[in-house]
């Protein structure tokens, strides 16, 4: 079982529809989990913090799952500017480097107009 | 701009050749870090600083790979004898010492090796 999996879509989505992606991670002791976004041909940059008990910010939400060992980003009201892969991000798993960040290979995400 | 920078941002080079990649972090930011990203892959650990001390290596970083950050600040990325599957994207990134988990990254360093 790969460290952190994610389907890599692509998720065709309408303009103004809601879409949701999870992702799994195998270590039980991961620390903290994060998604970052991959504009194309662009650098990673963090999108937001997952949070145990649930974080939104703005038209972004998303949610840990201990006891499954999962994450999930829940995009609403989805804009054509939203069009980018989502990479699922694990910190306190060996590999990582000190911070211990292992990222999933993304998902990518296509909203059409 | 007081972001990640790298150089060179494309590099083509024959098999067989070396070559070197550049970071400049963000300067107050302590930690730097060098990953490798290939076509429809998440970005993957090659290794890690923190100050001038490089603390981390991945089993990825293979002998002919080697990492520098003399002085603390900038770091070099040396690839010896380069091969046809070390044709990635490279990017380098920092982070301060919060551990946040927010770490910034260059806009990478292209390798294709011919």
């Amino acid at each position: 079982r790969k460290e952190v999996e994610q389907d890599p879509g692509p998720f065709n989505v309408p303009e103004g529809a809601t879409v949701a992606f999870n992702c799994t991670y195998s270590n039980s002791a991961s620390q903290s989990f994060f998604w970052y976004r991959q504009d194309c041909r662009k650098e990673p940059k963090l999108l937001m913090s997952v949070y145990s008990s649930g974080n939104e910010d703005g038209r972004f939400t998303a949610q840990l799952n201990r006891a499954s060992q999962y994450i999930s980003l829940l995009i609403r009201d989805s804009k054509l500017s939203d069009s980018a892969t989502y990479l699922c991000v694990v910190k306190g798993y060996s590999g990582g480097g000190a911070d211990g960040l292992t990222f999933g290979k993304g998902t990518h995400l296509i909203i059409q107009p | 701009d007081t972001g990640v920078s790298q150089d060179p941002r494309h590099k083509i080079t024959k098999r067989g050749q070396n070559v070197t990649f550049r970071c400049d972090p963000i300067s107050e930011h302590n930690r730097l870090y060098w990953y490798r990203q290939t076509l429809g892959q998440g970005p993957e650990f090659l290794t890690y600083f923190q100050n001038e001390a490089q603390l981390e290596k991945s089993r990825l970083l293979s002998d002919r790979f080697s990492a520098e950050r003399p002085k603390g600040s900038f770091s070099t990325l040396e690839i010896q004898r380069t091969e046809q599957g070390d044709s990635a994207m490279y990017l380098c990134a920092s982070s301060d010492s919060t551990n946040t988990g927010e770490l910034f990254f260059g806009e990478g360093s292209r390798l294709t090796v011919l």
